[in-house]
């Protein structure tokens, strides 16, 4: 069965700083997506950044980019000159044939960019 | 890019009254539909999945009988909350894709979301 796992309940950045937010997955896979998603406070699920398994090269959406370590597990993403509208839940999500190609989501990390 | 939509976004009902949400993909066929369920400062905790025609697959745990869905076209998903009592209030978020047949990265694109209160 897959798991995500995203160890950071809340965390905060000052405005223009760099954070990273963690995750780790558990699966028998060896092809794959991982996605990152940012839901502010309007509920509105958006996608930020997207990474195919069998792609070794690190996804990068502009000020976002992730570090994917296959053998490891896990997947973080890195925010880069954080801006206020940064603020909101950020959901790490697996999505494989092994769960019926249904998106699994981590239990999500709360991020508050600071002025 | 793909937008789906929701109605109502906010409902209130009473206690032992059934209420009706919809998901529509506005610009696209969606062949499969998601739906999900939400707790404040929670995951996304995923009921059921629909399918075009097809009778919908519930997640273990999740009462088909309190919560019907029906995918009766390829733009519409209805999820309706019947008997609903206190404990059901949540926020519903559904989701369309364009099939979710295979690992090739069809997105999910996300509706707004619906508010539900049983008082």
């Amino acid at each position: 069965a897959q798991t995500v796992t995203q160890s950071q309940p809340e965390m905060s950045v000052q405005e223009a700083e760099t954070v990273t937010l963690s995750c780790t997955y558990d699966t028998s896979e060896s092809n794959y997506y991982l996605f990152w998603y940012k839901q502010p406070p309007s509920r509105q699920m958006i996608l930020v950044i997207r990474q195919e398994a069998y792609k070794q090269q690190n996804a990068t959406e502009n000020r976002f980019s992730v570090n994917f370590q296959k053998a490891a597990k896990s997947f973080s993403l890195k925010i880069s000159d954080s801006q206020l509208g940064d603020t909101a839940m950020y959901f790490c999500a697996f999505r494989g044939m092994e769960y019926g190609n249904k998106l699994v989501f981590g239990a999500g990390t709360i991020l508050r960019v600071k002025s | 890019g793909a937008v789906v939509s929701q109605h109502p976004s906010r409902v209130i009902c009473k206690s032992g009254t059934s209420v009706k949400i919809e998901c529509r993909s506005l610009d696209f066929q969606a062949t499969t539909m998601f739906w999900y369920r939400q707790f404040p400062k929670q995951s996304l905790m995923l009921m059921a999945t629909s399918n075009e025609g097809s009778k919908a697959t519930y997640e273990q745990g999740v009462e088909k009988d309190k919560f019907l869905i029906n995918h009766a076209s390829l733009t519409l998903s209805t999820l309706t909350v019947t008997s609903a009592h206190p404990e059901d209030s949540s926020f519903y978020i559904c989701s369309a894709t364009k099939s979710a047949n295979t690992l090739r990265n069809y997105e999910q694109y996300f509706g707004p979301g619906t508010r539900l209160t049983v008082t």
